[in-house]
């Protein structure tokens, strides 16, 4: 299953509404989370379900999408939030990732 | 507190061979299934390989496929790649992750990475 991010860089200034997508080749049902990386850490679990916030994710941050099309929307960007940004499918054990999204502030 | 912790990433010439090696600790490591995810620098992620609890059930991707062999050792909590026949588009920081509590692949928790670099 492959996963199409995009945009693949977004520069958005702090408090807009950013939008990122990831699109599967092929259904996955609802077995998608999001990731975000930044530079030098390890990947954070933000997303699962779909719409599942991980623990300690912040309200701002939320997901849809269902089958080939999902959304991981932040609703009002902060400076903490730049950051990469991954999607993952797990609805089989051959796993794979999106090519990611850049999110920088302007 | 869930901790996973790589070791053994080495500058390593084409064709040679790494043991890489993930230690595990504030879980029950024995009933986790457990993944190997690398990234190239720059790149994006790539998972890599994962076995089941008992270690009986394994996955591959197709670029590491018959050059890979991931294992594990529920006796003393590691979790191990060994890594034959590299190439250069082998370097990459490899993360070892831990299943979701629910048993769903999706990660929660990620060693701090270890650089393998593939280069003569």
């Amino acid at each position: 299953i492959i996963l199409t991010q995009s945009p693949g860089t977004l520069s958005v200034s702090p408090g807009e509404r950013v939008t990122l997508s990831c699109r599967a080749s092929q259904s996955v049902s609802a077995n998608l989370a999001w990731y975000q990386q930044k530079p030098g850490q390890a990947p954070r679990l933000l997303i699962w379900g779909a719409a599942v916030r991980a623990a300690n994710v912040p309200a701002r941050f939320s997901g849809s999408g269902s089958g080939t099309e999902f959304t991981l929307t932040v609703a009002s960007l902060q400076s903490e939030d730049s950051a990469l940004y991954f999607c993952q499918h797990y609805d089989s054990r051959i796993l794979s990732f999106g090519g990611g999204t850049r999110v920088e502030i302007k | 507190e869930v901790q996973l912790m790589e070791s053994g990433g080495a500058l390593i010439q084409p064709g040679g061979s790494l043991r890489l090696s993930c230690a595990n600790s504030g879980f029950d490591f024995s009933s986790s299934a457990m993944t190997w995810v690398r990234q190239a620098p720059g790149k994006g992620l790539e998972w890599v390989s994962s076995i089941s609890d008992d270690g009986i059930k394994i996955y591959y991707a197709d670029s590491v496929k018959g050059r890979f062999t991931i294992s594990r050792d529920n006796s003393k909590n590691l979790l191990y790649l060994q890594m034959n026949s590299l190439r250069a588009e082998d370097t990459a920081i490899y993360y070892c992750a831990k299943d979701y509590d629910s048993g769903w692949p999706f990660f929660e928790n990620w060693g701090q990475g270890s650089l393998v670099t593939v280069s003569s």
